[in-house]
């Protein structure tokens, strides 16, 4: 099925330790964000691209790393985690215009 | 400064009228959209107006747009228990490059009650 693929789905890390999140879609969207989810706060970017060997920073970029080498995938890097990074996160991808996001079913990360 | 708030919950009775309201804050939105996540997943696109429009309807949802007062609400008619979920409004604001900012409010989370 045509979509936003995240991987995986859940995960435990312990502070310090660093982990990168995948996400691949396969609909030839020029555009892929992140977006970190925590309760009473909506979401909030992390990292955008436009196409691929362009990204920028969003909103709360700090400690997170991201790259686009191709159109289809946009991993996000935690460097060193920490308990503040704990959290749901989604990538989301849309052609340009406004069309909106086409969002992956999110990866919960808890860091100890 | 750009912000979207949204009241956090509301719950309506099986067969009512749902309305969700937002408010947002820049006057350069192009577009706003209204989305909806169920438990567990990731957000799904519901319906989107442009900030030229007044009214947009789409089967059960209608969406209406003030944009004097920056007010966006959502009207789901005969709300079901399948429509118990959160809803998020967002705006889309053009930057002067080509990316178009989307920003999320916290969500207003639905419960419908047999």
């Amino acid at each position: 099925n045509a979509g936003v693929t995240q991987t995986p789905k859940f995960q435990v890390l312990k502070t310090g330790q660093s982990m990168t999140l995948q996400c691949a879609q396969d609909m030839n969207h020029e555009y892929m964000s992140w977006y970190r989810q925590d309760p009473g706060m909506g979401l909030r970017l992390i990292h955008y691209s436009v196409g691929a060997g362009i990204t920028d920073q969003g909103e709360v970029p700090n400690g997170y790393n991201v790259s686009r080498s191709t159109t289809e995938d946009f991993p996000l890097r935690l460097l060193s985690a920490a308990p503040s990074q704990t959290s749901v996160y989604f990538c989301a991808s849309s052609y340009e215009g406004p069309y909106g996001y086409t969002f992956g079913s999110g990866t919960r990360l808890t860091v100890v | 400064g750009e912000d979207v708030e949204q009241s956090l919950f509301l719950s309506v009775r099986e067969g009512d009228s749902s309305v969700i309201n937002c408010t947002y804050t820049d006057s350069s939105s192009t577009y706003l959209y209204w989305y909806k996540q169920e438990p567990g997943a990731g957000l799904q696109l519901l319906t989107y107006i442009f900030s030229n429009m007044d009214m947009k309807q789409d089967q059960r949802l209608t969406v209406l747009l003030n944009k004097k007062d920056k007010h966006l609400s959502l009207r789901i008619a005969d709300t079901q228990t399948g429509d118990s979920a959160i809803y998020f409004c967002a705006e889309s604001i053009s930057p002067k490059t080509s990316y178009d900012k989307v920003i999320f409010g916290p969500g207003t989370s639905l419960s419908v009650i047999p």
